[in-house]
């Protein structure tokens, strides 16, 4: 059964490119949320998909963006990068946009240049 | 603003010994409190989390104790082994079973020692 899944695991951008994240959720959930953490730091909540649309949302600028399919899979998109952008970006699946059995992946390392 | 700290930032312990990590959070509407381990290059795993009905849960060497009146809750590694070192964080979240999010701490380094 596999857990979740989180494409690329590293990425190295410049300053004021895009970037497109993507996570696939553990078998049989079908919330996506998506966090960042800085080095050294906790990780902090950037939004959730459930159903295919934006549940809640943390606080972060709008060139964070998502997206959820059909199949549960999620994409995040962040424009106009910033070098304060670096950072591990987490993907955590769960049931019904809850919290309970929240299952984090390995995350994506997002370094801007 | 930062809704849950950890204590220490850091705890270096011997092979054998117990482990502890305090976490404090200020919004009283929490209701779940989930303790996560996270080795370098992976993400966090959940290791135990409580409700505040329950003053403290035992699963294998972890044990959570929480403290609803003074808004903290507490992680005790007992037989602390090298494998346990790690980063770990306290988190909280409100209406846990659904639209809901995890509040983290900053996170505290483990170094169990042989």
């Amino acid at each position: 059964d596999a857990g979740v899944t989180q494409s690329p695991t590293h990425l190295i951008k410049t300053r004021g490119q895009q970037v497109t994240l993507r996570c696939s959720p553990k078998s049989g959930h079908d919330t996506v949320s998506w966090y960042q953490q800085a080095l050294g730091q906790g990780p902090q909540f950037i939004f959730q998909y459930y159903e295919e649309e934006e549940r809640q949302r943390g606080n972060f600028p709008d060139r964070f963006s998502g997206h959820q399919f059909p199949n549960y899979s999620s994409e995040l998109n962040v424009n106009a990068l910033l070098l304060g952008d670096s950072a591990l970006y987490l993907c955590a699946s769960s049931l019904t946009g809850g919290v309970y059995g929240y299952t984090f992946g390995s995350g994506t390392r997002l370094t801007v240049v | 603003q930062q809704q849950v700290k950890q204590s220490p930032q850091s705890l270096i312990v011997q092979k054998g010994g117990i482990s502890i990590i305090n976490c404090a959070y200020e919004n009283t509407a929490f209701d779940y409190f989930p303790w996560y381990q996270q080795f370098p290059g992976k993400g966090p795993a959940l290791l135990i989390a409580i409700r505040p009905d329950v003053s403290e849960k035992k699963e294998g060497r972890f044990t959570i104790s929480f403290n609803k009146s003074a808004k903290q809750f507490s992680l005790h590694i007992m037989d602390s082994q090298p494998g346990d070192s790690a980063t770990y964080f306290c988190a909280a979240s409100k209406k846990a079973g659904a639209n809901s999010k995890l509040t983290f701490g900053k996170g505290i380094t483990l170094s169990v020692r042989p």
